[in-house]
């Protein structure tokens, strides 16, 4: 069955810099998403991106986040700037473009900010 | 605005317990959908269960089975015969119809089930 896969499994970085997290979504999936999930707590809603914008994001996705779809394959999600509180697991996920089919996550990137 | 409840933060049973996960929702939508996820110990989501708001038939599957009560806004989870590899986080979702095409889930805040021996 096809597979959301995600890279790198856990991303190390020293807070203030710049770390690219990695999705590849299912291949014929036309929506991708980004959620978050802090250690302990509930996941959420970061970004959503369809037909190469973003089509909706909650108010943690500020300026120090972006978006990008660089090939015909990966989604990626950079942070710029990283804070401690940027710690969390974070997961991609994709779906269907039609009817409300679930979404497939990946197994997730835990970030660590030191 | 759309609301997940899991009251349960943690719940402890011993192997071979049936066990139920309470989920309450808030929605203004006529149309919405319900999910289970699972999140075990190696932190990655596992997809469950989806149900849509028109559809309250219970649903078994082994040994999960899903309890969907419009009249209570509740779509609960049992698990029957409780088994180690249960122990996990488990996350309901709600997402709603009216959301264009995104179909955002706001997830609860989890129930987290140990299974002891």
């Amino acid at each position: 069955e096809p597979e959301v896969t995600q890279t790198p499994s856990h991303q190390v970085t020293q807070m203030g810099q710049e770390v690219i997290l990695r999705c590849v979504p299912i291949s014929n999936h036309l929506y991708f998403y980004w959620y978050r999930q802090i250690l302990g707590q509930k996941v959420e809603f970061l970004v959503s991106f369809y037909n190469n914008e973003i089509s909706e994001k909650s108010e943690i996705f500020d300026d120090q986040f972006s978006v990008e779809r660089p090939d015909g394959s990966n989604f990626t999600l950079k942070i710029r700037s990283t804070k401690l509180e940027d710690s969390a697991m974070y997961f991609c996920a994709s779906r269907p473009g039609y009817s409300n089919q679930p979404q497939h996550f990946g197994d997730g990137t835990r970030l660590s900010i030191l | 605005a759309q609301k997940v409840t899991q009251a349960q933060t943690e719940i402890s049973v011993v192997e071979k317990e049936d066990v139920t996960l309470d989920c309450v929702y808030e929605t203004r939508d006529t149309t919405y959908y319900l999910f289970w996820y699972k999140q075990p110990p190696s932190g990655e989501l596992v997809f469950l269960i989806r149900r849509n708001s028109f559809d309250e038939q219970n649903e078994i599957s082994g040994r999960y089975s899903w309890n969907f009560q419009k009249s209570t806004s509740s779509f609960n989870f049992t698990i029957t015969a409780s088994q180690v590899v249960d122990s996990a986080v488990y996350f309901c979702a709600l997402s709603e119809g009216s959301s264009g095409g995104s179909y955002i889930p706001t997830f609860g805040r989890g129930t987290s089930l140990i299974v002891h021996p």
